[in-house]
């Protein structure tokens, strides 16, 4: 039992170049999350998904992007990177309860140049 | 609007001794309480919630948080720290979902305290 797998683990890009993030659950949970934690400013919340195929806007959407084609994908994009999005980045998921913990992956580091 | 607030950045105790994580909290309505713990170059881990009822609440690694409603905090605490507890400990709080929010309220995280216990 996988729980959430995020991958890449590590990844450098060039300023302006483009990646996608994957996060991939085996636990048949609704709610999915894309964080980001940076030293001293906690967990931010860059979007989420209640269901397959939708998506909502967290704290800090810009420069992102995301798809929930499938229930147990949730995929993070970014079109052009930039240094300031230099990060952790985690993904977590949730049952369909605002009582229920959610379970996180264990990270992308994200180093861009 | 909901927010949560972890004031130390870091707390240092001696292996044996009592642990204190403070966190205080704010909320419209009833709130929905988590800590979770991040141990080095892993995701976060789910230690206990408070949703309703007794005021202490036991979670894993012999952890329990204690819920103040009047003072809005919900500290962590464990009787007899181990070495092993050093890691950053995170408070997050929920609002109660409600209409005006669309049923779905997201969960909030303090900054995080980093935890050292010293041998």
């Amino acid at each position: 039992n996988a729980g959430v797998t995020q991958t890449p683990k590590f990844r450098v890009l060039k300023t302006g170049q483009s990646m996608t993030l994957l996060c991939a659950q085996d636990m048949n949970h609704e709610y999915m999350y894309w964080y980001r934690q940076d030293p001293g400013m906690g967990l931010r919340l860059i979007h989420y998904s209640v269901g397959e195929g939708t998506t909502a806007k967290g704290e800090v959407p810009d420069g992102y992007n995301v798809s929930r084609l499938k229930k147990q994908n949730f995929l993070l994009g970014l079109e052009s990177a930039a240094p300031s999005q230099t990060s952790v980045y985690f993904c977590a998921t949730e049952a369909y309860s605002e009582r229920s913990p959610l379970h996180f992956g264990n990270g992308t580091r994200l180093t861009v140049t | 609007a909901q927010s949560v607030a972890q004031p130390e950045d870091q707390v240092n105790v001696a292996e044996g001794n009592p642990l204190t994580v403070k966190c205080t909290y704010s909320v419209s309505g009833n709130p929905y309480l988590f800590w979770y713990v991040q141990y080095p170059n892993r995701g976060l881990q789910f230690l206990l919630k408070y949703i309703t009822g007794d005021n202490l609440v036991k979670g894993s690694y012999g952890f329990e948080a204690e819920f103040n409603k009047s003072q809005t905090s919900f500290h962590l605490k464990k009787p007899s720290a181990l070495v092993s507890d050093s890691a950053l400990y995170f408070c997050a709080v929920r609002d109660l979902p409600t209409l005006f929010s669309g049923g779905y309220n997201k969960l909030i995280f303090g900054a995080g305290t980093r935890l050292a216990v010293h041998p």
